[in-house]
C-alpha cells in the first residue's frame, strides 16, 4: 500500500544538538511539506518542496533545515538554533498543483530533555 | 495572502445531535476545500472534500456546504459518535504564494459526550 512513514514516532534531544525526522513516501507525490504542531495548537508550515531538489521556507523556518535530493524523501533537521523544538512534528505529501489534497504522516514527537 | 478562520475552536454535543464547524476564506480564487480529522497523538486525516463547482457534498453522516458568494464552507456531523471526537481543521487552496497550496484553519476540538 501507498503512504507516507514518519520516523522515529518519538525522539528525544539533548540541548545544543541537532536532529533528523526522517519523512519517507511511496506515493509518487512532487510536493511534500513540514508542518509543527503545538499543544492545542494548530498547523504552522516549517518548509516545503514542490519538486525535487527545490524547496520554500513557510512561516516559522529559522532553527530548521531541509534536502529534497530524492523524490520520495524530505527530512527535516531541527537545529540547535532552534530555541523551542519540543513540539509534534507532521509531514505531508500531495500530487502538487493547487487543487489537490495532502496526505500526512503519523508525526513525530520531539522532546527537548 | 489568503486567510482561513474557524469556528468555534471547541464544540461539546451529545451522542446522536449534529455537529457544525464553519470556516470563512478571503481568496475568491480558491476552488478547494478539504476537512481533515485529527485523532490524538496521529496525524490529519483527509475525511471529505469540495470542489469550487459544487454547492453540497454528503458522505454517509458526513457533509460539506459551500457558499462561494459569501466565501464561506461548513461541515456537518449528523447522528454523533464518541468516534468522531478529535480535532477537525479545514482549508482552502491558494495558488501560488508562500504557504504552500493548502491553507489550514486553526482546528476545532469536537467532544461527542456518551
Amino acid at each position: 500500500d501507498g503512504g507516507i512513514t514518519q520516523s522515529p514516532k518519538y525522539l528525544f534531544r539533548k540541548e545544543g544538538q541537532n536532529v533528523t525526522l526522517s519523512c519517507e513516501q511511496n506515493l509518487n507525490h512532487d510536493a511534500m511539506y513540514w508542518y509543527r504542531q503545538d499543544p492545542g495548537q494548530g498547523l504552522r508550515l516549517i518548509y516545503y518542496s514542490q519538486i525535487v531538489n527545490d524547496f520554500q521556507k513557510g512561516d516559522i523556518a529559522e532553527g530548521y533545515s531541509v534536502s529534497r535530493e530524492k523524490k520520495e524523501s524530505f527530512p527535516l533537521t531541527v537545529t540547535s538554533a532552534q530555541k523551542n523544538p519540543t513540539a509534534f512534528y507532521l509531514c505531508a505529501s500531495s500530487i502538487g498543483g493547487w487543487t489537490y489534497g495532502y496526505t500526512f504522516g503519523s508525526g513525530t514527537r520531539l522532546t527537548v530533555v | 495572502g489568503e486567510n482561513v478562520e474557524q469556528h468555534p475552536s471547541t464544540l461539546s454535543v451529545q451522542e446522536g445531535d449534529s455537529a457544525v464547524i464553519k470556516c470563512t476564506y478571503s481568496d475568491s480564487a480558491s476552488n478547494y476545500f478539504p476537512w481533515y480529522k485529527q485523532e490524538l497523538g496521529k496525524g490529519p486525516q483527509l475525511i471529505i472534500d469540495i470542489r469550487s463547482n459544487v454547492g453540497e457534498k454528503k458522505d454517509q453522516r458526513i457533509a460539506v456546504t459551500l457558499n462561494k458568494t459569501a466565501k464561506h464552507f461548513s461541515l456537518h456531523i449528523t447522528e454523533t459518535q464518541p468516534e468522531d471526537s478529535a480535532v477537525y481543521f479545514c482549508a482552502a487552496s491558494i495558488n501560488g504564494g508562500s504557504q504552500g497550496n493548502l491553507i489550514f484553519g486553526k482546528g476545532t476540538k469536537l467532544s461527542v459526550k456518551p
